[in-house]
């Protein structure tokens, strides 16, 4: 199975700030890497597929890239809502998926 | 707007069996793949089970594999998970979702998600 590693586990900023997610494969899964934000008492939503294209709707300070087994979250400036934890998720081969353990995003 | 909404959750004993459906609404059910998705209190989520439009595919996590079976009927728009021999490992909540694929089919991603319903293992 493929294992995902994301760091930090957690993260505490204030708003502006620049945000850095990383999601580690172990090993090669192309692009196919999906990033979703769930806020506390909500379903998980889409943010990015494919490693680097944003669902429509999400706004575009939201922004991933990677490729193989190293992909990044970015969110280029963080706004009070941002609060939430976000998860890295593979989809690649087979149809068995995994997802990262998460990382909490606490806005100061 | 899609909705999913899944029912059938509460409070089981170990070893018990519990069968959630989803119902689905607003978009052509039977043209999708769809999944399940669980997440057990305070902690990450944890993909559980994978089915095609046509049910001729089924995927399944190692911890479910053997004792939860996935299951779907597009005649009335449901999605299904039969939970056996249920352990308290398997408490969380346990999310219905839709899996599209992006760009010409090549990239797969759950677009849209239910709610969730919370399944209970104990004694």
């Amino acid at each position: 199975d493929i294992h995902m590693t994301q760091s930090p586990s957690s993260l505490s900023t204030y708003v502006g700030d620049r945000v850095t997610i990383t999601c580690r494969a172990s090993e090669n899964i192309g692009r196919h890497l999906n990033w979703y934000q769930q806020r506390p008492g909500q379903a998980p939503k889409l943010l990015i597929y494919g490693a680097s294209s944003l669902q429509i709707g999400v706004p575009s300070r939201f922004s991933g890239s990677g490729f193989g087994t190293e992909f990044t979250l970015i969110i280029a400036s963080l706004r009070p809502e941002d609060s939430a934890t976000y998860y890295c998720q593979q989809s690649y081969g087979a149809l068995t998926w995994t997802f990262g353990q998460g990382t909490k995003v606490e806005v100061k | 707007e899609v909705q999913l909404v899944e029912s059938g959750g509460g409070l089981v004993q170990p070893g018990w069996s519990l069968r959630l459906p989803c119902t689905a609404s607003a978009f052509s059910f039977s043209n999708y793949w769809m999944t399940w998705v669980r997440q057990a209190p305070g902690k990450g989520l944890e993909w559980v089970a994978n089915i095609k439009q046509d049910s001729s595919e089924k995927y399944y996590a190692d911890s479910v594999k053997g004792r939860f079976t996935i299951s779907r009927d597009n005649a009335v728009n449901s999605l299904y998970l039969q939970m056996n021999s249920l352990r308290a490992e398997d408490t969380a909540v346990y999310y219905c979702a839709r899996i599209f694929y992006y760009e010409n089919g090549v990239y797969p991603a759950i677009d849209y998600w239910g709610q969730g319903v919370l399944v209970t293992v104990s004694s």
